[in-house]
Order: C-alpha cells, then structure tokens, then sequence
C-alpha cells in the first residue's frame, strides 16, 4: 500500500511567523508532489507541485523535496490567519498521474 | 478558469437507495477521478476514467460503480448506499501531464 503520511496537528504559529509542514511518502518511484490548501467547508485548491530535487518557490510559499529521503515539505512565511487551514500532501504514482493525498496538517495562525 | 460542477451540494438517503453523483468538467481533460473524504482519513480514491467508457479501479472501489459515456461526465453509483458511505465525495479532473487536480465542490451524502 503507498501511503502519503502527514502530521495532523494543529500546528500553531503566530501570525507573522514561518510555517513548517511536512509530508512523508512511501513510493520511491513517484514523480510529483503537490500541495493543497482545504478551508473548512471547501473543496482542495492547489498551492503549488515540486518535481526536482531542491527548494520551489512562490510569493509566500516554498515547496522543499528531497527524494533520497522521500520527504517533502511547505514553508509559509509570513504567516497571517488567513493561512489557517487544512493542507494536504499529494504524491502522484502510477500510471494516469493518480494522486495518493496524506491525511492532512491542520494550520493555526493566531494574531 | 477550470470548472468541475458537482450537481448535488447536500443529499440525504435512505439505506439501500441507490445514489447517482453526477460530475461535469469543462475543459476537455482526459483524467476524472471520485475521492472521498472523511475526518482524520484524508482523500481515498474511489475510481477514477482516462477517456470516454475507459474506468480503473482506485484504492476502495467496493461497493460503487461509475459510468462515464462522455468525455466532460464522469457519474458515481451508489448501488445500494449503506451508512458507512455517508462522506463528502469530491470529484476531479486534471491535465495528463502536470497531474494536477480541479476539483468540484464536493457533495455530501449522508445515509441513514
């Protein structure tokens, strides 16, 4: 079975403050790797997809992917209550880029 | 902008009713997929269409079935809805070569 393994939290940082979040996967052969953002109530919208080796980023957001160690990971700077929310780990594996999704971390961003 | 319409936001049914969950994109992608979510489990994938009449089984295929005879419509079956499938089910499509997923809103189903 692949898993996508994820803290669950909550994580809770104040606002201003870097976020940490981290995802493990099992399949050495996956080639993507995505972050979702999920308010409660929505449906997962994508923050960013990594496929290097190496650090990727966008505005706020850094997306960190070592392969060797089958780990990848989000930072949030300057984190604002805004960001609190459910993020979600996706590996895709397999054929038809099926996507295996972690449990997901919960993130608190307190004033 | 990618639109994935789900066409029931909230439903409620009767044990051993069957359930149809209709699902619609367009942006002409290939892939469509159904997932469910549940607290603390995250998103499983049901099934999951690579092109018109084409399905693969995801990882908790028992006890659904899908159909898609259109290329933008991929439905989800419920033959018999039990209470362990009340879930959100959330359907996706995306583009074959980024992997990345649209998703619908989400449809919750609760059983009784």
């Amino acid at each position: 079975q692949k898993e996508v393994e994820q803290n669950s939290g909550p994580l809770s940082v104040p606002e201003g403050a870097i976020a940490s979040l981290n995802c493990t996967y099992s399949d050495r052969g996956s080639q993507s790797f995505f972050w979702y953002r999920q308010y409660s109530g929505k449906s997962p919208e994508l923050i960013m997809f990594i496929y290097s080796n190496g650090d990727k980023e966008d505005g706020r957001f850094t997306a960190q992917l070592n392969k060797a160690s089958q780990y990848v990971s989000l930072l949030i700077r300057d984190s604002q209550p805004s960001d609190s929310a459910t993020y979600l780990c996706a590996v895709s594996t397999g054929g038809y880029n099926k996507l295996i999704f972690g449990a997901g971390t919960r993130l608190a961003v307190h004033p | 902008d990618v639109k994935v319409t789900q066409s029931s936001r909230y439903l409620v049914k009767r044990t051993g009713e069957k359930v149809f969950l209709e699902c619609v994109q367009d942006m002409d992608h290939e892939n469509m997929f159904w997932y469910r979510q549940d607290p603390g489990l995250g998103l499983r994938l049901i099934y999951f269409s690579y092109d018109v009449k084409m399905k693969e089984k995801g990882d908790i295929p028992e006890g659904y079935s899908v159909s898609r005879e259109k290329k933008e419509r991929f439905s989800l079956i419920l033959e018999s809805a039990s209470t362990n499938q009340t879930s959100m089910y959330l359907c996706a499509s995306s583009l074959p070569l980024t992997g990345e997923l649209f998703f619908g809103e989400g449809s919750r189903l609760t059983v009784l």
